[in-house]
């Protein structure tokens, strides 16, 4: 199947800091990528949706000045959370759809993010 | 906005036991139907979909779900669980057209004891 990486796989960072989190499609070029919050024993809540080459479409409730994304690539999209704060902790999973190939979504392995 | 909800949160069952995990959502168009299964430490990953066709799927490892439409319904089952099967499953819904986005069930853990 399809392989999608993040990177890092967690990292720690200092209140008011920013951290860029990486999202990559290893053998496939994904047309859409999808960014995820997973908060404890919840589900996952989808924070914005990356097309190659436009902007990310974010969800309601979602900062997109705090939560940048940018879709350089067919297989490439970055989460880069700014002046992060400790409500901000969190795992982020980010998905890439194939393209030609609606509707299935193939997930990465996720960053946990800790901010002290 | 659509919504789908996964009555049980956690299960835990023994060894060849069956299953079944109810999955019911709310949007009245055409749509599309996900299990997802997260094994402890490792990511997501499709156990099965429906998009249509014949409303009995099955899927990897021994799964199945059954699409009824009048019920709003996609319930997962498996007729003997293994340990090996403890997760989280999640269930998922696509709006047809809406643009690959999906909106996730809240979860349920299962856990089976040998």
């Amino acid at each position: 199947g399809a392989v999608v990486s993040q990177h890092p796989s967690w990292v720690i960072c200092k209140s008011g800091t920013s951290v860029k989190i990486e999202c990559r499609s290893l053998d496939f070029q994904a047309t859409t990528m999808f960014w995820y919050r997973q908060f404890p024993k919840q589900s996952l809540m989808l924070m914005a949706t990356s097309n190659e080459g436009s902007k990310a479409t974010y969800e309601q409730g979602v900062e997109k000045d705090k939560f940048l994304i940018n879709h350089a690539s067919l297989t490439l999209s970055t989460l880069t959370v700014t002046s992060a704060h400790p409500e901000d902790s969190s795992f982020y999973i980010c998905s890439a759809s194939l393209a030609g190939e609606s509707y299935e979504q193939y997930f990465g392995p996720g960053t946990r993010l800790t901010v002290t | 906005a659509q919504s789908v909800s996964q009555h049980n949160h956690h299960v835990i069952l023994s060894e060849a036991a069956s299953l079944e995990l109810g999955c019911n959502y709310s949007y009245g168009g055409t749509v599309n139907l996900f299990w997802y299964v997260q094994y402890p430490g490792q990511h997501l990953q499709l156990l099965l979909k429906y998009f249509s066709g014949d409303p009995l799927v099955k899927g990897i490892k021994g799964f199945e779900a059954e699409f009824i439409k009048s019920k709003f319904s996609f319930n997962l089952r498996k007729p003997s669980v293994q340990w090996s099967d403890t997760a989280e499953y999640f269930c998922a819904v696509n709006r047809a057209g809406g643009g690959n986005k999906l909106t996730f069930g809240t979860g349920t853990q299962l856990k089976v004891e040998l």
